[in-house]
Parts: structure tokens; C-alpha cells; sequence
């Protein structure tokens, strides 16, 4: 039981050039989640997926897309990366998407932007 | 706006003695739940402790237990018998049915032998 896996651990890019951060997780959960962390600040939500064949914005999801491929799998896009973009970027997984689910949380992916 | 402040950059404790972490939360929702995660060097949030508003009795987790203020929203953490292993950077997060997971900006934990 692997729980939530992310690839890559590390990338450089270019400015203007995309990437897409796979997530998948083995723990059978309905709800996935996208975040960023940069220094000085908490981790804030870029995207979710409270189910299946459905995704939602959160607090910051300018710049980023996603996709949910199935149950196990939902990756984060940049179409042209920027700067302001460098970050480690964490996926997460829990049950059922509810205010009381505990949060499970991939390695996270540094993501640097030149 | 639901926002977390934890208040403390930096915090320091000598092995096997306790530590209390800090966090105020403002919200103005009365059914929400409250966790405390630890990141440690290696980047994976792992969570400690959770707490359901509407429970008045503070979550405890072996050496982990939570001060938890609803009227003054406070969410504070302790360490007791504070080991080498909990050396990590503590996130104090919020969420409600209406809002998604906030967390505080956190507070790095050192543990002196």
C-alpha cells in the first residue's frame, strides 16, 4: 500500500514551458487535492476533485489546470510556467471529501521556474 | 475569511521536556474541524492530531494533546516528553463544510538533546 505517490520529486523548467505533476493514490478515496507550498506560508489549495469526473478551484488555481483520470489518478498542468510558479507542490487524497476527513499527502514535487 | 495565524516562527525544547505550539483561527462558523500536521525534513505532512468543534473534550494522541478554546479560537498543541524525532515544521489547519483546508504559515519545531 503505496498511498499517495507523485512524480516527479524534482523539475526545472523555463519560462513559457509546460509540465504535468501526476498524482495517483492506492487508498480507494473519493476526494483529491492539489496544493502549493512556498516559504514563509501554509500550503494553499490550487484544485480538488471532490469525486470522480469532477474538479473545483480553490483558493489560488490561476496559471494551473487539472485533470481527473480516473479514481486513483488527478494531475496538475502548467500550459506555460512561470516564475512565480516555483513552489513544492503536494497532492492529496481522503475518503470522502468531508470537512471531518483526515488528509493524506503525497512526497510533494519542487518545482523550480527559470 | 476564514484565516490561521500561528504566531510562533520558531520554537525550541530541550529533550524530554514539553512544548505548547500556537494557533488562533477566525471563522465564524460554529461546525468545523481543527488538525495539527508535522512536516519533518524529509516533506511529508504527516497529520498528528485532530479536533471536532463540537467536542468539548481536547483530543489527545500519546505525547500529543491539543488546548482546544472554542470561545477564544484557540488550537494550541503539546508536546509532552518531547523527543529528537519530533523536530519538524508544525502546521496548525482549519475546515469547514463550506470552506476548504487552511493551514497556518507553521512553526519550526527544534529539539535540543
Amino acid at each position: 500500500n503505496a498511498g499517495v505517490t507523485q512524480t516527479p520529486k524534482f523539475q526545472v523548467l523555463k519560462t513559457g514551458q509546460s509540465m504535468t505533476l501526476q498524482c495517483a493514490q492506492d487508498m480507494n478515496h473519493n476526494s483529491m487535492y492539489w496544493y502549493r507550498q512556498d516559504p514563509g506560508m501554509g500550503l494553499r489549495l490550487i484544485y480538488y476533485s471532490a469525486s470522480e469526473g469532477t474538479t473545483d478551484k480553490g483558493e489560488v488555481p490561476n496559471g494551473y489546470n487539472v485533470s481527473r483520470l480516473n479514481k486513483r489518478e488527478f494531475s496538475l498542468r502548467l500550459e506555460s510556467a512561470a516564475p512565480s510558479q516555483t513552489s513544492v507542490y503536494f497532492c492529496a487524497s481522503s475518503p470522502l471529501g468531508s470537512s471531518s476527513d483526515t488528509q493524506y499527502f503525497g512526497p510533494g514535487t519542487r518545482l523550480t521556474v527559470l | 475569511a476564514q484565516t490561521v495565524t500561528q504566531s510562533q516562527p520558531e520554537m525550541s525544547v530541550q529533550e524530554a521536556e514539553t512544548v505548547t505550539l500556537s494557533c488562533t483561527y477566525d471563522t465564524s462558523e460554529s461546525d468545523y474541524y481543527l488538525f495539527w500536521y508535522k512536516q519533518p525534513p524529509s516533506r511529508q505532512m504527516i497529520l498528528v492530531i485532530r479536533q471536532e468543534a463540537y467536542k468539548q473534550q481536547n483530543a489527545t494522541e500519546n505525547r500529543f494533546s491539543v488546548n482546544f478554546q472554542k470561545a477564544a479560537k484557540s488550537f494550541s498543541l503539546k508536546i509532552s516528553d518531547s523527543q529528537l524525532g519530533d523536530a519538524a515544521m508544525y502546521f496548525c489547519a482549519y475546515r469547514s463544510a463550506s470552506k476548504d483546508m487552511r493551514f497556518g504559515a507553521g512553526t519550526r519545531l527544534t529539539v535540543k538533546p
